[in-house]
């Protein structure tokens, strides 16, 4: 049971480079997300799937895509990365409102 | 105004102190209320949680909650050094979405 998996651990861009962010759980739960993680401005929500085939902004969505692909699978795109998206990210899954399961993190600088 | 606010740190307490880490939250339709811990280079896990106010116990963690006041705390008794990390308070009015706080870095010395 490997729980919530991320890849890649590392990723380093150049401004305007295009990437997708690859999240896998294998608990069945049905919502996944997306966060990004700076300093001084904590967890912030990307976006979030409620169930497969279902996806919503969340607090910070402009300049990222993402795709349920199947109940597993969320992914995350960056079409055009900026140096403003330099962030460590972290895909989640719950099957309660009181626990989210994470993953352990790209990160990802853009120069 | 945040909708949680949380003091960075960091806090540094000697092995064995009682530590006490909080947050203040502006918003009343808040329900939940979650402790996550952090390590360096870690994604974040679960501690514990409480729905609505009071109190509740694991171990040598208790989580308090008091709505009256909109303030949420973590107390840890009997500190070790495998305690130092970041911890993150979150909160949700019951929906998926959560509201983090920006996390308090707490290192316990031997």
């Amino acid at each position: 049971n490997a729980g919530v998996t991320q890849t890649p651990k590392f990723q380093v861009l150049k401004t305007g480079q295009s990437m997708t962010l690859q999240c896998a759980q294998d608990m069945n739960h049905n919502s996944m997300y997306w966060y990004r993680q700076d300093p001084g401005m904590g967890l912030r929500l990307i976006y979030y799937s409620a169930s497969e085939g279902t996806t919503d902004k969340g607090e910070v969505p402009n300049g990222y895509n993402v795709s349920r692909l199947n109940k597993r699978e969320f992914s995350l795109r960056l079409e055009s990365a900026a140096p403003s998206q330099t962030s460590v990210y972290f895909c989640a899954s719950s099957k309660t409102v009181y626990e989210q399961y994470f993953g352990p993190g790209t990160r990802l600088t853009v120069t | 105004q945040k909708e949680v606010e949380q003091d960075p740190g960091p806090l540094s307490v000697p092995e064995g102190a009682i530590v006490s880490l909080n947050c203040t939250y502006s918003n009343s339709a808040f329900q939940y209320f979650m402790w996550y811990r952090q390590y360096s280079r870690k994604g974040p896990e679960l501690l514990m949680y409480t729905y609505s106010s009071g109190n509740k116990e694991d171990g040598r963690f208790t989580a308090q909650v008091d709505k009256s006041s909109k303030y949420i705390s973590l107390f840890i008794r009997d500190s070790q050094p495998s305690d130092s990390a970041t911890y993150l308070c979150a909160t949700t009015s019951g929906t998926y979405k959560y509201i983090f706080g920006t996390g308090t870095r707490l290192k316990v010395l031997a």
